[in-house]
């Protein structure tokens, strides 16, 4: 079975202030694929970001990055410079093997973020 | 604009009713998803579909139905069974037939079902 743990439940930055969201997870299966998601107050969750296991070279888009690390099992992902619009929840979500020839996408329960003017 | 829809927004269900829940979309996707979120958890997953005229049971099936007649709709009934119905729906589509493709779920915007 898979799990995905965001021990951050709740974060509160100040607008500017570079904040990092914690995701690890653990499968047995050796290809895998992360997702990041963010679901802003109105609802709809919205894809950031996917990488599979055999690439582990960390991605920058603007003011995100990520930092995927197979030999402890993370996939941060970092906010520069936060702004307002980034007050959000962010899911972290792993797709693997589930057996009977399916692929789940597990979930984690998420962190909220808050960025205060 | 493609992308997917659900309806309606907000839904209101008094004890004992069964009520189905909208999705549609226009991505010429050939798997979709349906998802329950309650407050503070991640999302759970309840039906999904890789095919037309095929579904397959999630985590948390029970008290729940879907359809899949068509390729572009994939409608979810919550039924009188469902103990404790309240929470956010969330459907998802992907591009492949799911199963052994590394596709990106994309989300609606979600209904939020309330039992009076």
């Amino acid at each position: 079975a898979q799990k995905v743990t965001q021990a951050q439940t709740e974060i509160s930055v100040v607008e500017k202030e570079d904040v990092t969201l914690d995701c690890v997870y653990e499968t047995r299966d050796t290809t895998y694929y992360l997702f990041w998601y963010k679901q802003p107050p109105s609802g709809e969750l919205v894809f950031l970001i996917r990488r599979n296991s055999f690439d582990e070279q960390n991605e920058i888009s603007g003011r995100y990055s990520w930092n995927f690390q197979k030999s402890t099992s993370s996939f941060n992902f970092t906010i520069t410079a936060s702004q307002v619009v980034d007050s959000a929840v962010y899911f972290c979500a792993l797709r693997a093997y589930s057996g009977a020839g399916s692929y789940q996408l597990t979930f984690g329960k998420g962190t909220k973020l808050s960025v205060i003017p | 604009d493609g992308g997917i829809t659900q309806s309606p927004k907000y839904l209101f269900r008094k004890e004992g009713q069964n009520v189905t829940l909208s999705c549609e979309q226009n991505l010429n996707h050939d798997a979709m998803y349906w998802y329950r979120q309650d407050p503070g958890q991640g999302l759970r997953l309840i039906y999904y579909s890789q095919i037309v005229n095929d579904f397959q049971k999630g985590d948390i099936a029970e008290g729940y139905s879907v359809s899949r007649e068509k390729k572009e709709s994939f409608p979810l009934t919550v039924t009188s069974a469902q103990k404790n119905p309240t929470a956010f729906y969330l459907c998802a589509s992907s591009s492949g037939q799911g199963g052994f493709s590394t596709d990106t779920q994309y989300f609606g915007p979600g209904t939020r079902l309330t039992v009076l």
